[in-house]
């Protein structure tokens, strides 16, 4: 069975730093483009980063957060990372931790989310 | 960045109910469209990918149809589970959009 598990989530003040981390299991985590997406209270989705299979050569990232977050990987712990800084408030949301499709763009898999709030 | 745009924003409708809900693209995305199902305090379900290919497990009352700009989701009989938001994604090109979403209300 698939799973993917995130973690890290919390309360940071506005400027401050995390790391979220999202756990794999249940396929063969290397072969998977995989991505983080994030929904503000209330609101729809959005692709934050995402990191190509294998070594994970080819970053992205949605221009709200390029600069300030790096996507990385780690197959020989089948975790996948997402580095925040420079957290702002309008970074506060549900973070999800999504494997890509074997074969799609669409993502088939999701964790249940870590929550991100940046507030004084 | 390619702007999805779905209609309407709410829906009431009753169980038992056919329902249509509908998704643009601001340029062509092929069929590289995904529809989900999100219900409260739960993550994104991938209902169908490819614009018309069910995801694994996933009833024969939902379908997808469309492509290059147009596209569709329904449901051919509602079911009380079927009561939640919808959202549309391309992922043709980043960075993948997602539409603001269609929810689905007991009428």
């Amino acid at each position: 069975e698939v799973q993917v598990e995130e973690s890290g989530g919390g309360l940071v003040q506005p400027g401050g730093s995390l790391r979220l981390s999202c756990a794999a299991s249940g396929f063969k985590f290397n072969s998977y483009v995989m991505s983080w997406v994030r929904q503000a209270p209330g609101k729809g989705l959005e692709c934050v980063s995402s990191i190509s299979s294998g070594s994970g050569g080819s970053t992205y990232y949605a221009d709200s957060v390029k600069g300030r977050f790096t996507i990385s990987r780690d197959n020989s712990k089948n975790t996948l990372y997402l580095q925040m800084n420079s957290l702002r408030a309008d970074d506060t949301a549900v973070y999800y931790c999504a494997k890509q499709g074997g074969g799609s763009g669409s993502y088939s898999d999701w964790g249940q989310g870590t929550l991100v709030t940046v507030s004084s | 960045e390619i702007v999805m745009t779905q209609s309407p924003a709410t829906l009431s409708v009753s169980p038992g109910e056919r329902v249509t809900l509908s998704c643009r693209a601001s340029q062509s995305v092929s069929s590289n469209l995904a529809w989900y199902q999100q219900k409260p305090g739960q993550a994104p379900r991938l209902l169908i990918y490819g614009a018309s290919t069910r995801a694994t497990g996933i009833p024969a009352r939902f379908s997808g149809s469309g492509s290059g700009t147009e596209f569709s989701l329904t449901i051919s009989s509602l079911q009380a589970e079927d009561f939640a938001v919808y959202y549309c994604q391309q992922y043709i090109k980043w960075p993948y959009t997602f539409g603001q979403g269609t929810k689905l209300e007991i009428k």
